[in-house]
């Protein structure tokens, strides 16, 4: 089936690392969307990517989107405590839904 | 303000009896989701609905029974078929399909003892 892989699982950084998050997939991607879940809280969405090697920046996120439109990243600079949560890439096939990653989950040390 | 209302936050049911949660929002989206999330396996579609009186199943639809008979609402009834019916149930919707950002309801935890 069309599956996305996400990694790494779990990421612990000290405040005022960079961190990133990685989504890939065998098939080509129609578009790739990006949502964050505080913990005990639910998925909102952060931004869709659409274009082949398209760069969007939000503060200090990054989302890239491949050339080959099979893989996605999150990249933040310089975390803080509020960044902490579960990142999940969410890919759309060329069909009506969207497959999400398993997600990565976030912990900032102080 | 608009969103999406999920009832009640937690639900405890008794092994062998359906459940139905409730999702409802007023954001005026035609497409409404319902995903299922375990610990470390994200979230898993279950059905979804495009349109009013339509409806698709989803990647874990066994079950499960959906109906939508009013754009605002897409109720969700677990139903003593579904083997692990323990997990936390996201509703979402969307104004345009795949090709807009899902806004997520706040989620209800259901546990069967």
């Amino acid at each position: 089936g069309q599956q996305v892989m996400q990694i790494p699982q779990y990421q612990h950084v000290q405040e005022g690392e960079d961190f990133t998050t990685y989504c890939n997939s065998s098939t080509t991607l129609s578009n790739i969307q990006w949502y964050k879940q505080r913990p005990g809280g639910h998925p909102v969405f952060l931004i869709q990517l659409v274009k082949s090697g398209e760069v969007k920046k939000q503060k200090r996120l990054t989302f890239q989107f491949g050339e080959a439109k099979k893989n996605s990243s999150l990249h933040i600079t310089a975390t803080q405590t509020t960044d902490v949560g579960t990142y999940f890439c969410a890919a759309n096939f060329g069909n009506e839904k969207l497959t999400f990653g398993t997600g990565t989950r976030l912990t900032i040390i102080p | 303000d608009g969103g999406i209302t999920q009832s009640p936050k937690y639900l405890f049911r008794k092994e062998g009896q359906n459940v139905t949660l409730s999702c409802e929002q007023n954001l005026n989206h035609d497409a409404m989701y319902w995903y299922r999330q375990d610990p470390g396996q994200g979230l898993r579609l279950i059905y979804y609905s495009q349109i009013v009186n339509d409806f698709q199943k989803g990647d874990i639809a066994e079950g499960y029974s959906v109906s939508r008979e009013k754009k605002e609402s897409f109720p969700l009834t677990v139903t003593s078929a579904q083997k692990n019916p323990t997990a936390f149930y996201l509703c979402a919707s969307s104004n345009s399909g795949v090709w807009y950002g899902y806004t997520f309801g706040s989620g209800t935890r259901l546990t069967v003892v």
